[in-house]
């Protein structure tokens, strides 16, 4: 049984530029979340999709956004990049209230 | 007030040994209570859970929750390198459904 998959690992970007990255949820999981953190710190909550729609989003600005497909995968759009932007991202599926994180992507704003 | 509060350690213990990690949250209201472990460079881990007073053990862990004081605890028995990490507790509110995250306890389990 796969777990949470992320893509893509690492990715560079210069600031201005746009991201996109994926993830796909662990088998029997309906519910993803994206997750920024930065060095040292905890995770900070960026939005959850549920059944194709943004349930709860965090404090981030609207350059952040998001979707999720039919197949419950989902993606995290990122626009306008700023160096403070560098971060771990991580994406967390769930069916109930436990919450599984997928390996992360790196992003790297120069 | 933060949401969360953990001690930010380091967390130094001998092998062998109990290491005892605290966690604070401020919203009275707060109903789900977990703990993941990170290793350096990688992403959070599971490794436990708890909704309600008192203690559950898995293995060599111990959460335990106090909801009047607002409290909880992971309790490491048999401590091993392996367990060298960061510990960051989550918690989820009332009416919620993020995680919210304390900065992490940084655990060193020395030889």
């Amino acid at each position: 049984d796969a777990g949470v998959t992320q893509s893509p690992t690492h990715l560079i970007k210069t600031r201005g530029q746009q991201v996109t990255l994926r993830c796909s949820p662990k088998s029997g999981h309906d519910t993803v979340s994206w997750y920024q953190q930065a060095l040292g710190q905890g995770p900070q909550f960026i939005f959850q999709y549920y059944e194709e729609e943004e349930r709860q989003r965090g404090n981030f600005p609207d350059r952040f956004s998001g979707h999720q497909f039919p197949n419950y995968s989902s993606e995290l759009n990122v626009n306008a990049l700023l160096l403070g932007d560098s971060a771990l991202y991580l994406c967390a599926s769930s069916f109930r209230q436990e919450q599984f994180f997928g390996p992360g992507t790196r992003l790297t704003v120069l | 007030q933060k949401e969360v509060e953990q001690n930010s350690g380091p967390l130094s213990v001998p092998e062998g040994a109990i290491a005892s990690l605290n966690c604070t949250y401020s919203d009275r209201g707060s109903q789900s209570f977990f703990w993941y472990r990170q290793y350096s460079g990688k992403s959070p881990e599971l490794i436990m859970f708890i909704y309600s007073n008192g203690d559950k053990e898995d293995g060599r862990f111990t959460a335990q929750l106090n909801k009047a004081s607002q409290y909880v605890s992971l309790l490491i028995r048999d401590s091993q390198p392996s367990d060298s990490a960061t510990y960051l507790c989550a918690v989820v509110r009332s009416n919620d459904y993020k995680l919210s995250f304390g900065a992490g306890t940084t655990v060193t389990v020395r030889a």
